[in-house]
């Protein structure tokens, strides 16, 4: 069974960095079947789509449109862990802040969430 | 910017039948936008449904089915029950980024 486990401070200043990692148990991050993803989801923008990253003999990343200039996911496969990286973030930013695996176009395992409020 | 539309809302009577629908501004979705359907609860992570149109998960009850119809993803509930009252959201995928859709708040009354 694979597990996520979210971690990262719940509130960041405006202008810094939003970092969150995901812990993997259960499957491996450099997985040549799996892809790893960062979600978000506000009142204000619904489900939204970050990025992701996944291995195929070396390291690839996607990103929205919408936050493609302020993103990096990043796998570490020491820590068996990714990271989501989003800088210059405002308010605009606060969302609950999600990691999941897609595996055969399966979005099937989740992280449990992290609310990140972007306040001074 | 691609555009992913759902109903925003959606009644329904227990034990009725129901098709929540997912469209795409890009035209007709078709099986290579893997489309993938979720239950969100409050406060609760969504949860995956439906996969690749039509594929189901260990957890999915048989009441729920995904499908093409009409140039959209579908999903239907036969024999709706009280529990399935939620939030549904449909995910499609656009070579090498996933859209959401705005989620269809589905009311069992």
């Amino acid at each position: 069974q694979v597990q996520l486990q979210q971690s990262g401070p719940g509130l960041v200043k405006p202008s810094q960095t939003l970092s969150l990692t995901c812990a993997i148990s259960g499957d491996s991050v450099s997985s040549n079947s799996a892809a790893w993803n960062w979600i978000r989801q506000s009142p204000s923008r619904g489900l939204e789509w970050l990025g992701r990253t996944y291995y195929r003999s070396k390291w690839y990343n996607d990103y929205a449109l919408s936050v493609k200039s302020r993103i990096t996911i990043n796998g570490d496969t020491s820590k068996n862990q990714f990271s989501l990286h989003l800088n210059s973030v405002t308010p605009e930013d606060t969302a609950v802040y999600y990691c999941a695996r897609d595996a055969n176009w399966n979005y099937e395992f989740w992280g449990q969430g992290t609310l990140v409020t972007v306040s001074s | 910017q691609t555009v992913v539309t759902q109903e925003p809302s959606l009644t329904v009577s227990p034990g009725g039948t129901v098709t929540l629908t997912c469209a795409s501004s890009t035209g007709a979705v078709t099986s290579g936008y893997y489309p993938n359907w979720f239950q969100q609860k409050p406060g609760q992570a969504p949860r995956t449904l439906i996969y690749s149109t039509s594929k189901k998960n260990s957890w999915t009850p048989a009441r729920f089915s995904g499908s093409l119809l009409g140039g959209k993803a579908a999903l239907t509930l036969s024999g709706v029950q009280p529990e399935d009252e939620a939030e549904y959201y449909c995910l499609l995928y656009y070579r090498s980024v996933w859209v959401f859709g705005g989620g269809t708040k589905l009311t069992v009354l």
